[in-house]
This record gives C-alpha cells, sequence and structure tokens, in this order.
C-alpha cells in the first residue's frame, strides 16, 4: 500500500525558500506514475503546484512556474519541492500526492496527511 | 485561464439525495474527478474519469458530467457523508483545475 509523508520546515520568513520533502514508501517512484504538489491555504480550496515524473518530465502552473522547483531522488524515493521568494500568500497546508495521468485525463491518489507551512516574520 | 464553478454549500436531510454541481465551459469534453475532504484530513478521490469509483467506495456515489456541467451524486445520504467536495479537470492551456469546493451538510 503506497503512502505518503510530508516533512519539511513549518515556519519560514518572508523572502526565504521553502524547502519540502514527500517520502514515498510502498511504491518506487521510478515505476511510473506522475507525482504532484497541492497546497490548501487555511480555509480556502486546492491549488495545484506542479508534478513530475522519473523521466524528467515537470509541469508546473504558469502563475507559479517562475518560483517552484520541483524534483526527485529515486534512489531515496524522495519528491521535492523549492518554492522561492516566500510571502505570507504562501502560507498553506502543502500535500504530496501520487497522481494518474493519461492523455487528457489525471487524478490524484493517495495524498499525503500534509504540512503546515507558515510564512511570517 | 480555465476555470470552475461549484456551489459553496449544499445541505440534504439524512437519507436523502444530494447533487453537487460543477460547472466550466465545455466541461463535458474533459475528465472530471471528485474528491472528499473531511476536517482535519486529507482529500480522498471518490470519483475519477468522471464517473468511476475507487474500489471499496459505495455504489451510492455516482458521477456524471456532460455539456458545462459534472454533477457528483450521493444517495441514501449519512451523517458520515458530510464534507467538503472539490471537483478538478485536466485543461490543455492550465493543466492542473480544482474547483472552490462545496460544504456538503447532512441536516
Amino acid at each position: 500500500q503506497v503512502q505518503l509523508q510530508e516533512s519539511g520546515p513549518g515556519l519560514a520568513k518572508p523572502s526565504e525558500t521553502l524547502s519540502l520533502t514527500c517520502s514515498v514508501s510502498g511504491y518506487s517512484i521510478s515505476s511510473g506514475h506522475y507525482w504532484a504538489w497541492i497546497r490548501q491555504s487555511p480555509g480556502r480550496g486546492l491549488e495545484w503546484i506542479g508534478s513530475i515524473h522519473h523521466s524528467g518530465s515537470i509541469f508546473a502552473p504558469s502563475s507559479l512556474k517562475s518560483r517552484v522547483s520541483i524534483s526527485m531522488d529515486t534512489s531515496k524515493n524522495q519528491i521535492f519541492l523549492r518554492v522561492t521568494s516566500a510571502t505570507a500568500a504562501d502560507t498553506a497546508m502543502y500535500y504530496c500526492a501520487r497522481e494518474e495521468r493519461s492523455g487528457s485525463y489525471n487524478w490524484f491518489d493517495p495524498w499525503g496527511p500534509g504540512l503546515l507551512v507558515t510564512v511570517s516574520s | 485561464s480555465y476555470e470552475l464553478s461549484q456551489p459553496p454549500s449544499v445541505s440534504v436531510s439524512p437519507g436523502q439525495t444530494a447533487s453537487i454541481s460543477c460547472s466550466g465551459e465545455k466541461l463535458g469534453d474533459k475528465y472530471v474527478s471528485w474528491y472528499q475532504q473531511k476536517p482535519g484530513q486529507s482529500p480522498v478521490v471518490v470519483i475519477y474519469q468522471d464517473n468511476k469509483r475507487p474500489s471499496g467506495l459505495p455504489e451510492r456515489i455516482s458521477g456524471s458530467n456532460s455539456g458545462n456541467t459534472a454533477t457528483l451524486t450521493i444517495s441514501g445520504t449519512q451523517a458520515m457523508d458530510e464534507a467538503d467536495y472539490y471537483c478538478q479537470a485536466w485543461d490543455s492551456s492550465t493543466a492542473v483545475v480544482f474547483g472552490g469546493g462545496t460544504k456538503l451538510t447532512v441536516l
């Protein structure tokens, strides 16, 4: 059974870089699938941050592309997220999820429990 | 950019049928997934590819998608169904897009 766990600092200062790690167990991330980062601001909806495949393909929304970096270490079975120039607007629960993707459809299953990251001075 | 719209809240009496809509331009041409999120928990997929249920989910949860609207239907609604529900689609320009979410209240 695949399980995901987010980790990283829960507090960052404005202008700093957020660095999060998603550790995957029960499934090799190099076996296939995309792996995604999704965030949810307090009391708000879900926002897709980006997705990565072990082949090197990376997708991210244009609104965040300039500040987001996603990578993976297949030897450690981990996926990484970096968000530069953090502001209070980046305060959110950050989730990693396995993404089923093919052609014109996708969905996310399962999700990690999430990591709350607060950006504040 | 592509957008999905959901009603902020839907109320239903126990045992009745709840319908949650998700609207977007030509949404019927895209595949829609639905996620259930209970307080303090991470989202869980309940419908993918418009109308497919993950194994283990009850048949009383179903999905449809046509025209500009996708609908999540929960029949015989129970207290355990009370949660936030999000629709999600894939768009060629925006890639992944989520609806704003609907809070389902079982009165």
